[in-house]
């Protein structure tokens, strides 16, 4: 059974730093693309950015690029989302997906991203002072 | 690279069929057959309901559909079921540079 379990509820200061985790299970880790999804309070669903475990490729959406680092541990079937300096604007739940991907050949790859299929049950972050 | 365009609310009595529309663009969902859709009940994580604009993952009612007409996507729901209020987004492959997009979602209310 495919599985994705998140770390627990984290409340932190603004300026503060934070990892939190997306452990897999029932599926081969490395070989499927991992994102990450933030959902503000009272608001709709927001696609961060995603990684390939196999060879850490990282991909970010231009809304979120240099605002979190994407890591992933393919040894331990987990992949990260971390902040250097916490804002209370950083307060929601975020949730990690296995995503359903194509590729086409061209000069290189080119990666299409068509579905998340497993959800993890969502982190809450709380930013406050 | 603005969110997909979903109507705020939609509402149908059990039985009856609603459509949920996600407008787009000619950089997304007019240019590919990546459109997905996910229903999120309060309080729990979303879950695929469609995925490459019409296809049903194991598991999911054949009550949902999928379509697509150039920059905009639909999901269709019949025989609506107390269960189905939820809400619901839509989302897209929007090429190279922005990846991926989200509509705002529909809250579905079933009277």
């Amino acid at each position: 059974e495919v599985q994705l379990v998140q770390s627990g509820a984290e409340v932190k200061k603004p300026g503060e730093s934070l990892k939190i985790s997306c452990k897999g299970s029932g599926y081969s880790f490395s070989s499927y693309w991992i994102g990450w999804v933030r959902q503000m309070p009272g608001k709709g669903l927001e696609w961060m950015g995603i990684i390939y475990p196999g060879d850490s490729d990282t991909r970010y959406s231009p809304s979120f690029q240099g605002q979190v680092t994407i890591s992933a541990d393919k040894s331990i079937s987990t992949a990260y989302l971390q902040w250097s300096s916490l804002k209370a604007s950083d307060t929601a739940m975020y949730y990690c997906a296995r995503h359903m991907t194509t590729v086409t050949w061209g000069l290189g790859p080119n990666y299409y991203y068509y579905g998340m299929d497993f959800w993890g049950q969502g982190t809450t972050v709380t930013v406050s002072s | 690279q603005s969110a997909l365009t979903q109507p705020a609310s939609v509402s149908g009595s059990p039985g009856q069929s609603i459509t949920i529309s996600c407008i787009g663009t000619s950089s997304d969902v007019g240019s590919y057959n990546f459109v997905s859709w996910y229903q999120q009940h309060p309080g729990k994580a979303p879950k695929l309901m469609i995925y490459e604009v019409s296809k049903r993952p194991s598991g999911v009612s054949n009550r949902f559909s999928g379509s697509k007409s150039g920059n905009t996507a639909s999901l269709t729901i019949s025989g609506l079921q107390a269960e189905d209020e939820a809400n619901y987004y839509c989302c897209s492959y929007a090429g190279s540079s922005t990846l991926v997009l989200f509509g705002g979602g529909t809250k579905l209310t079933v009277l």
